[in-house]
């Protein structure tokens, strides 16, 4: 079974202060890993597909990177409107059902960036 | 990426009833998806929904409970029904072009 495990499940930043998130995650194949951004009373706003061990992309201050075993979101120097949870998925080549679009989510990271 | 909308954005409800969300996207998508998100969860997928064919659903959800329709390529709604307490959770629609876009979600709080 899939899992995917986020930590620290809650980050307090100052603003300037850079830290990373992670993402620990177990799947029999990857066919990719999801990172999204989800304000309060709002949807997943999609930030990043990653699809092999080694590759990196980057938005604004974020910085996406994998291993065959977690993703790390690097945040740099963090303003009080990056503050929000940041969620990881990862999606199989096949799962039990056939199906090669299920998503799997870990918990989050509620990050907070104190101005 | 595709525009998602869902109605109602929010709704109190009491137990024994049934709610209908519904989701539109601005243009044609071949698989849509419902997610579940309860307080301190996990997103879950509960079922993928193709046009023209039957809801696919995960361990753990059935029809009976949710059934889906799906009309058409831009359409979908999902029915909660006989809702408990247990019930109250952010339901969401996703559409797939490789990655998943999600919609602004529907807040349910069932009485």
């Amino acid at each position: 079974e899939d899992q995917v495990t986020q930590s620290p499940e809650a980050l307090r930043l100052q603003e300037g202060e850079s830290s990373s998130l992670n993402c620990s995650y177990t799947v029999s194949g990857l066919r990719g890993l999801f990172w999204y951004r989800q304000d309060p009373g709002k949807g997943p706003e999609f930030l990043f597909t990653l699809y092999s061990a080694g590759e990196e992309k980057e938005k604004e201050r974020l910085k996406a990177t994998l291993t065959k075993k977690e993703s790390f979101l690097h945040i740099t120097a963090p303003k009080p409107e990056d503050s929000a949870t940041y969620l990881c998925a990862v999606q199989p080549l096949q799962d039990s059902g056939g199906s090669n679009y299920k998503l799997t989510f870990g918990k989050g990271t509620l990050l907070t960036v104190n101005p | 990426s595709a525009v998602i909308s869902q109605k109602p954005s929010r709704d109190i409800c009491q137990r024994g009833t049934s709610l209908t969300i519904q989701c539109q996207v601005d243009s044609q998508v071949t698989m849509m998806f419902w997610y579940r998100q309860q307080p301190g969860q996990s997103l879950t997928l509960i079922a993928t929904a193709n046009q023209g064919s039957e809801a696919t659903y995960e361990s753990g959800f059935v029809i009976d409970k949710f059934p889906i329709s799906r009309p058409n390529l831009t359409f979908s709604t999902l029915t909660v029904s006989n809702m408990s307490p247990e019930d109250s959770s952010i339901y969401l629609c996703s559409v797939s072009d490789g990655a998943q876009y999600f919609g602004p979600g529907t807040r349910l709080l069932v009485l």
